[in-house]
């Protein structure tokens, strides 16, 4: 069963503007974190933020977790062409030992 | 620069056959998985493996089967591959004792089986 689920499933926007995906989790976690995933290449890792920790900034990347509401948000700003990818969540629930459960993750465009 | 090197890109395999998709990392993790990933789906834990010799069972083990004989080697084998077997499948390797850390992946096997 899928742990996190990714909103909104695509997104398409223009070069310059602002990309916010979001990711809303079941139960209790350790940590989330968010990957990109180029067509038909394996995931890339790009933030970890963990329970203890309302916001995390990466370059053009900023990810805010809010555990009350479970849920995360994951904003690019100033888009690129070169962002369009697929982007998911991961989460590390207290109950799931050494496994990350993926979210089946936001497709974005970036029409330049 | 950290690597996960898996086998090959893209298999064509017939009904009935055995597979074995290959994965090797150079960072000395002690953790690796194995993801396949479908649309709509998103990723799947089939098995994982915590060190050399053990494996645990994710999401969906049934029809797949993994070997760890070396620390830095983890092999997904599909007994007798099935048309729904037809997928991405994705290795992946991290450090994760508890608290799970970031995960590295190789760049995926497409998998067709007719």
């Amino acid at each position: 069963s899928q742990q996190g689920e990714e909103d909104p499933q695509a997104l398409s926007i223009q070069e310059g503007e602002n990309a916010t995906m979001n990711c809303s989790y079941k139960t209790s976690i350790n940590n989330l974190q968010w990957y990109r995933q180029n067509s038909g290449r394996g995931l890339v890792h790009l933030i970890l933020i963990r329970s203890n920790e309302r916001e995390k900034h990466s370059g053009r990347l900023r990810v805010t977790l809010d555990t009350s509401k479970k849920s995360s948000s994951l904003l690019i700003t100033a888009s690129r062409a070169a962002d369009t990818a697929s982007y998911f969540c991961a989460t590390d629930a207290n109950n799931a030992g050494n496994m990350l459960t993926f979210g089946g993750g936001t497709r974005l465009m970036v029409k330049p | 620069d950290v690597k996960v090197t898996q086998s090959s890109r893209y298999l064509v395999k017939r009904t009935g056959e055995k597979v074995f998709l290959e994965c090797v990392q150079d960072m000395d993790h002690e953790n690796m998985f194995w993801y396949r990933q479908d649309p709509g789906l998103g990723l799947r834990l089939i098995y994982f493996s915590y060190d050399v010799k053990m494996k645990e069972k994710g999401d969906i083990p049934e029809g797949y089967s993994v070997s760890r004989e070396k620390k830095e080697r983890f092999s997904l084998i599909l007994e007798s591959a099935s048309t729904n077997q037809t997928s991405m499948y994705l290795c992946a390797s991290g450090i994760g004792t508890g608290a799970t850390g970031e995960l590295f992946f190789g760049e995926g096997s497409r998998l067709t089986v007719l």
